[in-house]
């Protein structure tokens, strides 16, 4: 069983649109993250998630929501995308701070 | 997180030892040294981390100096597969809440065969 898994894997659309990435994790953790890496594979943290609570909110327009339905779950929701979201978007999840963090294979964005 | 600093990147031989260097001057009593490994296409995987030991696992070991202001992740036969972006990273343990991973450029470590 994939420990992190995201949903799609490719997705590309068209500038304006609202598009939804979804994530699971079968690890029983109670953290969950996202992250962007961009064309210059500079991976910087969105949001992370502890116990469904909001525990970072960086910099990021809010046309990024996280939701999070359960503890398994983060999705992340972008509303009237822009050429410049193109980027990988990574979920992780973490049992604790300074547990290792697990990654999914990430979702490429393309905005068209 | 403190800053760290490493070789943009480096080059090795197949079924050699590789010793990536990390320097930290700035690492607080508290903070943790992880390292994660980006491989071609996939998200970051957890190499390992320690705080003041030299750690071991599966995968690699940790060399960290008496100071803390360095540490060294050793592969100890390197094949093809490792051929991927190192990333080190310095995490405070506050004991609560959660925060993530602070990734810099990292070493960009190429295997040749």
């Amino acid at each position: 069983d994939t420990a992190v898994s995201q949903t799609p894997k490719y997705l590309v659309t068209q500038m304006g649109n609202d598009k939804s990435i979804k994530c699971e994790q079968n690890l029983g953790h109670d953290t969950m993250y996202w992250y962007k890496q961009d064309s210059k594979k500079f991976l910087k943290i969105m949001f992370s998630y502890n116990n469904k609570e909001l525990i970072i909110n960086e910099t990021v327009p809010n046309r990024f929501s996280p939701k999070s339905p359960d503890k398994a779950h983060l999705n992340l929701h972008i509303n009237s995308l822009e050429l410049g979201d193109s980027a990988v978007y990574f979920c992780a999840s973490a049992a604790g701070q300074n547990t290792e963090a697990f990654f999914g294979q990430g979702t490429r964005l393309t905005v068209v | 997180d403190a800053k760290t600093t490493q070789p943009n990147s480096m080059e090795s031989n197949e079924e050699e030892p590789v010793h990536l260097p990390c320097n930290h001057s700035t690492i607080s009593g508290t903070d943790y040294i992880h390292w994660y490994r980006q491989l071609p296409s996939q998200g970051p995987e957890y190499v390992i981390h320690g705080l003041t030991s030299n750690v071991n696992n599966r995968m690699a070991s940790l060399a960290i100096a008496e100071d803390r202001k360095s540490s060294t992740l050793i592969l100890h036969r390197a094949t093809l597969r490792d051929a991927a972006v190192y990333y080190c990273i310095l995490r405070e343990y506050s004991g609560g809440g959660a925060d993530g991973l602070t990734f810099g450029k990292g070493t960009h470590l190429i295997i040749q065969p």
